[in-house]
Formats: C-alpha cells, sequence, structure tokens
C-alpha cells in the first residue's frame, strides 16, 4: 500500500541556506502534518493543513513557512538556515473523523 | 505530568530476551501508535491501535482502552530491534500526542 512519502531522505545545507522539504500524504488524505524531532528530543508538532488551508500552528520559527498544494502534497520551506535547525522533520497525514494517521519517514536535515 | 508517558526510558537486554515497553496515557484518544525510530533514522510506523491486540512478526501490541494502557512486546530480541521506540496517541481532538520514548539496546 502507498504510504507518506517524504523527500529527500537526506539533507546537507550550510547556514543561512534555504531548503524545501516535501511531504507527500496517502490517497484521499486531505490534512497533512509537520513535526520536528531534534537530537534526543521530542517531536514538536511545526504546523498543519487541511484542504489547503493552515488548519492549526505550533513552534514554526517565523523563518519557516509551509503550503499544501491542489494535490494535497505539501512543503515546508526554511530560510536563514541555523545549526540548530538540524533535526528530522517528518510528517504525517490524515483524514479528518477517520482516526489514523500515516507517517512519513522523515527528512532528516543537517545544517553545517 | 505528561499525557503519555512510556516505560522504562532505557532498557538493555539480551538477544533473544522477551521485552515489554509500557505507554500508560490520560486523555481520551481514538488511537494508539508505536513507531520506531533507529540512531540517526527516519521513523517506522509499527503498530496502530484502537483496541485489542495486534501481530507483526515477533512484535505484538496491546492495548486496554479501560485502563488507558499500552503495551509494546518484543520476542526473541535482536540487536538490530535496538532502536527508540515511541508511542504516540490521537487524542479526541484529533492532536497528536508523543510519550517520550524508550531507548532500547539489545546486546549480543
Amino acid at each position: 500500500a502507498a504510504g507518506v512519502i517524504q523527500s529527500p531522505r537526506h539533507l546537507i545545507k550550510e547556514k543561512r541556506e534555504t531548503a524545501t522539504l516535501k511531504c507527500y500524504p496517502i490517497p484521499r488524505h486531505d490534512t497533512v502534518y509537520w513535526y520536528q524531532q531534534g537530537p534526543g528530543q521530542d517531536p514538536q508538532f511545526l504546523i498543519s493543513f487541511y484542504e489547503k488551508m493552515q488548519s492549526d500552528k505550533g513552534s514554526i520559527p517565523d523563518r519557516f513557512s509551509a503550503q499544501q498544494f491542489s494535490d494535497y502534497h505539501s512543503e515546508l520551506n526554511m530560510s536563514s538556515l541555523e545549526l540548530g535547525d538540524s533535526a528530522l522533520y517528518f510528517c504525517a497525514s490524515s483524514f479528518p473523523g477517520h482516526y489514523g494517521y500515516t507517517f512519513g519517514s522523515g527528512t532528516r536535515l543537517t545544517v553545517v | 505530568k505528561n499525557e503519555v508517558e512510556q516505560s522504562p526510558q532505557n532498557l538493555t537486554a539480551q538477544e533473544g530476551e522477551f521485552i515489554t515497553i509500557n505507554c500508560s496515557y490520560s486523555v481520551g484518544i481514538s488511537a494508539l501508535h508505536w513507531l520506531q525510530q533507529h540512531p540517526g533514522g527516519g521513523i517506522v510506523s509499527l503498530f496502530m491501535l484502537s483496541s485489542g491486540k495486534k501481530k507483526h512478526g515477533r512484535l505484538i501490541a496491546t492495548i486496554n482502552i479501560q485502563e488507558k494502557h499500552s503495551s509494546l512486546h518484543i520476542t526473541a530480541s535482536h540487536p538490530r530491534d535496538s532502536a527508540v521506540y515511541i508511542c504516540a496517541v490521537e487524542s479526541n481532538t484529533d492532536k497528536l500526542i508523543f510519550g517520550t520514548g524508550t531507548r532500547l539496546q539489545v546486546f549480543p
């Protein structure tokens, strides 16, 4: 069965560069959630989208932005990268009213 | 007090041992997930449960909704099972709440 696809799997960027992470939900899921997990830390909720509109916002820095497109995939744009942005960024998708998040395996971002 | 608590936080075992990781939660949930994360790796979804028990290979997950408790069991543990195991619940308000994880090391 198709899963949540994230790309790229790994990404290395320098400080002050920009990065774009992509998340493709499973078919019929119209809600996407983004999480950031720093080394040795719990996942932190960043932002979510439902039907291409932002539905909830967590601890997402102002340097980051995200959107959901008409095909329901989502992109997390990160600018002015800092060393502290090095983390695993994973997304999950769901269909409201039906339990069951499906998780992507994540993008591991390293800022050097 | 965290809404999702896991125990133990760290666990070491010898290869072949039976392992149990526990997860207790204090909120109403619609589902519970067990996730696996190898060092430097991504998220692997092991189970999603809303009731009863599920089995996949050497892994078994159970949930008791009345007691708000779930367990993840690993039979015949192997060094490749060494990872962080995370319990995450979908609250009734559709929020995902993560436990702090259990770090498992299985030695040969």
